[in-house]
Formats: structure tokens, sequence, C-alpha cells
């Protein structure tokens, strides 16, 4: 079975400070992978994604930036954390078989910039 | 440009009743997929339902059911027999385009949520 793992699953960082979060996915190749953040109370906006190792697309201009590395490990990085960081990070992939190729999402990482 | 809107921001519903939670939507793009999560405290985001825009009946998984009505472009999530474990953030959430097996993006968009609690 396929599963999807994040971590830390806490962190607290100060400003300006780098950030590296990690998302691995077992039991499938080659999926799509996705970087969420959530805000206190709101909905997901997607930050990155991607459909292969090394092929990141951006979303939203901002502090952050992705890699892949390898086909199931994807990197969510920041060079200088600022406040407007904080929020919950959620790392998905995609089940192509699926009936609607829905999203599966990892368990996220809370992240709090001081 | 695609937009998910969910206007219920809160609900009640007493155990073992049914409640809808609204979700409208709009695309250009004939083609299109629509699902809905749920998100309990924990955090964790958890596939409910999916309906794709050319499905003729609506779908149903379990206690969920989806009341799609693409003429209005909404697509309600029905719970029956809510369960106190209902308790959550429901989100509901719209792929452009037709599905694809590989190199598609299949990006979602997500509405802002709708907090049900269900009352003994």
């Amino acid at each position: 079975s396929q599963t999807i793992h994040q971590w830390p699953a806490t962190l607290v960082q100060p400003v300006g400070s780098p950030l590296s979060l990690e998302c691995t996915v077992e039991g499938t190749s080659n999926p799509n992978l996705y970087w969420y953040r959530q805000a206190a109370g709101r909905g997901l906006q997607l930050l990155f994604y991607s459909v292969g190792i090394g092929q990141i697309s951006s979303e939203v201009p901002q502090n952050l930036s992705a890699s892949r590395p390898q086909d199931r490990q994807f990197i969510l990085s920041s060079k200088k954390l600022l406040l407007s960081d904080s929020g919950f990070y959620l790392c998905a992939w995609i089940r192509l078989a699926g009936v609607g190729n829905e999203q599966f999402f990892g368990p996220g990482t809370r992240l709090t910039v001081l | 440009a695609q937009k998910i809107t969910q206007t219920q921001p809160g609900m009640f519903v007493q155990e073992k009743e049914a409640v809808t939670l609204d979700c409208t939507y709009d695309t250009s793009d004939p083609s299109y997929g629509l699902f809905w999560y749920k998100q309990p405290s924990s955090g964790e985001m958890i596939f409910l339902i999916y309906q794709g825009s050319y499905d003729q009946q609506n779908a149903t998984e379990g206690r969920y059911s989806l009341n799609f009505q693409k003429a209005r472009k909404s697509a309600n999530l029905v719970i029956s027999a809510s369960q106190l474990g209902d308790s959550a953030m429901y989100f509901c959430a719209m792929r452009e385009g037709a599905r694809n097996y590989g190199g598609a993006t299949n990006k979602l968009i997500f509405g802002t949520g709708t907090l049900l609690a269900v009352q003994p």
C-alpha cells in the first residue's frame, strides 16, 4: 500500500533562519507531488508541484523553493524564513489510477516562525 | 479563472440527522473534477468523494453523497446519519481539465472550508 510521510511534524523557527521540510512517498513510482500551505482557519494554497525528478513548478512567488532530488522525495526549503511563512504545510501525491486522480495527503508539518 | 466557493463558515447538526454542505464552483473548462475532503482537528486531509464533470450519476460513498447540479455549478456534500466523528472541517476542491495518466498537473484549488459540529 502507498503511504506518505512528512517530517518534522512540528517546527518552531526564528525569523531569518533556514527551512527544510521533507516529504517521501512509499509504494508507488513517478507520482505527481504537491506542496500546500494552510494558514490558520483557511483553505489550502498550492505552493509547488512536480511531475517528475527535477521538475518543479511554482504557483505563488514567495520566499520558498522546492526540489525533487529523487522520484519519491519532495523537499520544501527557505533560506530565510519570514513571519508570514508560519502555517500548516501539507504534501500530497496523486494516485493516477484512482477514480478521479484524487490527491492523498501526508500528516503535515506545523511551522511557527517567531 | 477557476474558483471554489463555500459560503458556510460553520454548521451545526444533531447526531443521526443529515446535513448538506454547500459548494459552488466556476470554470470555463468543460472537463473538470470535484472533490470533497475532511480535515479533523489533527490536520490530516482525508479524501471523501469525487465527481467528474461528465459523470451522469451523483457520486455516493457510504454515508457521503454528492448533489451535483451542473447547470447551477454546485457540488454539495450530503452526509447522512451524522456521527460525532464527523465533526471536522470540510473542503470542496476542483481539478480543472480532464483527468490524465501522468504528465499532467492535476492541480487542485480549494474552497475556504466549512466547519461542521455534530451535537449529541
